[in-house]
């Protein structure tokens, strides 16, 4: 049984450029949370995704974007990006009525 | 909405002595209680939670976290710690109503030999 899996693992961009990351749930899971753990911090809620439609949302600006697709895996999209969106990304899955999320082991942003 | 405050950031401690990482949480409405471990350069690893029923809970490597209602609190304690169990810890909580999950800060857990 596949946990949760995300890619790519490590990625390094430039101020203004857009990235995209991928998350695929555990299996059996309908419902995909991302969060962003900055150097030194917890992970703060960016939004959650359920039946293909953005459901949560956290204090995060609009150029954070996401979508999930009918498999109920998803992407998460930052445009423009800034020197402080250098982060890990997690994301996470539960299945909904259930109280426990699963998390990947996250992508690695660096922004130069 | 709810917050967690982790009131310790760093905690070292000698290899089979004693540990209690302390959490304290707000909110509004009923919640469930996590501590998720993370190790260097991984994402983060469920240590145990507390949904309802008994306030005493425990994980399979020896941690437990007591609910404490009137106190607002789940600490994590471990009566013999190891130099495997130094890593980051968090605490979260999650309204019993939605998903959105708020975690504290982390506590940097540093068993010395």
């Amino acid at each position: 049984d596949a946990g949760v899996t995300q890619s790519p693992t490590h990625l390094i961009k430039t101020r203004g450029q857009q990235v995209t990351l991928r998350c695929s749930p555990k299996s059996g899971h309908d419902t995909v949370s991302w969060y962003q753990q900055a150097l030194g911090q917890g992970p703060q809620f960016i939004f959650q995704y359920y039946e293909e439609e953005e459901r949560q949302r956290g204090n995060f600006p609009d150029r954070f974007s996401g979508h999930q697709f009918p498999n109920y895996s998803s992407e998460l999209n930052v445009n423009a990006l800034l020197l402080g969106d250098s982060a890990l990304y997690l994301c996470a899955s539960i299945r909904r009525e259930q109280e426990t999320q699963y998390f990947g082991p996250g992508t690695r942003l660096l922004v130069l | 909405a709810q917050s967690v405050t982790q009131l310790d950031s760093q905690v070292p401690v000698f290899e089979e002595a004693p540990v209690e990482l302390r959490c304290n949480y707000s909110s509004s409405v009923s919640v469930y209680l996590f501590w998720y471990v993370q190790y260097p350069n991984q994402g983060l690893q469920l240590l145990l939670k507390y949904l309802s029923g008994s306030t005493l809970v425990e994980s399979i490597n020896g941690f437990e976290a007591e609910f404490n209602k009137s106190q607002t609190s789940f600490h994590l304690r471990k009566p013999s710690v190891h130099i495997s169990d130094t890593a980051e810890y968090f605490c979260a909580v999650s309204a019993r109503n939605n998903n959105d999950m708020r975690f504290g800060a982390g506590t940097r857990l540093t068993v010395k030999p």
